[in-house]
C-alpha cells in the first residue's frame, strides 16, 4: 500500500474554504485515493474517493493531479462542526478480499470561531 | 449507507477482568470484518481481520490469546480482551466489508481498564 503523508494538524475560521494535501509519491496505477473524517470518539466516516481529475460531492471535493502523486481534500466554508481528523488512504478500490484499509497520522482540523 | 453497530459503547472494568465488545453489520452480511485499536491523539492501528468461519489473522505484535476474536456469523464479530490491564484501555473500533467490498466502521468501544 502507498504512503501517505499529511501535514499534522491545520487551524481554520468558519466560513472559509480548506483545503488538505496529501502526498502519496509511490501510488499504484491501480489505487485510489479516499478520504475519511473522525470525530473524537467515534469512526471514521467516508468522505469521497477518486482516481483522477476532480471528484465532488455534497461534502467536498477531491482534486487531483495528473501526476496523482498527491490529492487535495477541499471543504468549502467549514464551520466549527467540521473539527475533525481527516485521514487520506491509498488503495484499490474495492480493498477486495482480506486487505484492510491502513490509516496514516491524519490531519487534525481545528475550525474556530 | 451500510451500518455497523458496536456494543458496548463504553465499558470500564477492573484490572484481570475480561471484556467482550460486539461487532454487528445491521443490514448487510460482512464475511470479513477488522478490528482496530487507537490510542488518544493517535491513528488507528489494525489489530486483526475476522473472517466469518475461520480463524482471525492477527497483525503483528498483537497477542491473539490476550485478543480474542469470533466472528460466528456473517452478521457478528467479537473482541474479547482476557485478562485486561490499564494499558490495554484505549478506543476499539470495528468495520465492516459489504457484498460490493465497501468497508464501513462502527461507532467505536471506549475501554478503561482500573
Amino acid at each position: 500500500l502507498a504512503k501517505t503523508t499529511q501535514p499534522i494538524s491545520m487551524d481554520s475560521y468558519e466560513g472559509q474554504e480548506v483545503n488538505i494535501t496529501c502526498s502519496h509519491n509511490n501510488i499504484a496505477t491501480n489505487d485510489y485515493i479516499t478520504w475519511y473524517q473522525q470525530f473524537p470518539s467515534q469512526g471514521p466516516r467516508f468522505i469521497i474517493q477518486g482516481y483522477k481529475t476532480k471528484v465532488t460531492n455534497e461534502v467536498a471535493s477531491l482534486f487531483i493531479p495528473a501526476d496523482r502523486k498527491s490529492s487535495t481534500l477541499s471543504l468549502p466554508r467549514v464551520s466549527l462542526s467540521d473539527t475533525a481528523v481527516y485521514y487520506c488512504l491509498v488503495g484499490d478500490r474495492r480493498n477486495s478480499g482480506n486487505t484492510p484499509l491502513v490509516f496514516g497520522k491524519g490531519t487534525r482540523l481545528s475550525v474556530i470561531a | 449507507g451500510a451500518v455497523v453497530s458496536q456494543h458496548p459503547s463504553w465499558v470500564i472494568c477492573k484490572s484481570g477482568t475480561s471484556v467482550k465488545i460486539e461487532c454487528r453489520s445491521l443490514d448487510f452480511q460482512a464475511t470479513t470484518m477488522f478490528w482496530y485499536r487507537q490510542f488518544p491523539k493517535q491513528s488507528l492501528m489494525l489489530m486483526a481481520t475476522s473472517n466469518e468461519g475461520s480463524k482471525a489473522t492477527y497483525e503483528q505484535g498483537v497477542e491473539k490469546d490476550k485478543f480474542l476474536i469470533n466472528h460466528a456469523s456473517l452478521t457478528l464479530s467479537t473482541l474479547t480482551v482476557t485478562s485486561a490491564h490499564p494499558e490495554d484501555s484505549s478506543f476499539y473500533i470495528c468495520s465492516a466489508r459489504d457484498g460490493l467490498d465497501e468497508q464501513f466502521f462502527g461507532p467505536g468501544t471506549r475501554l478503561t481498564v482500573l
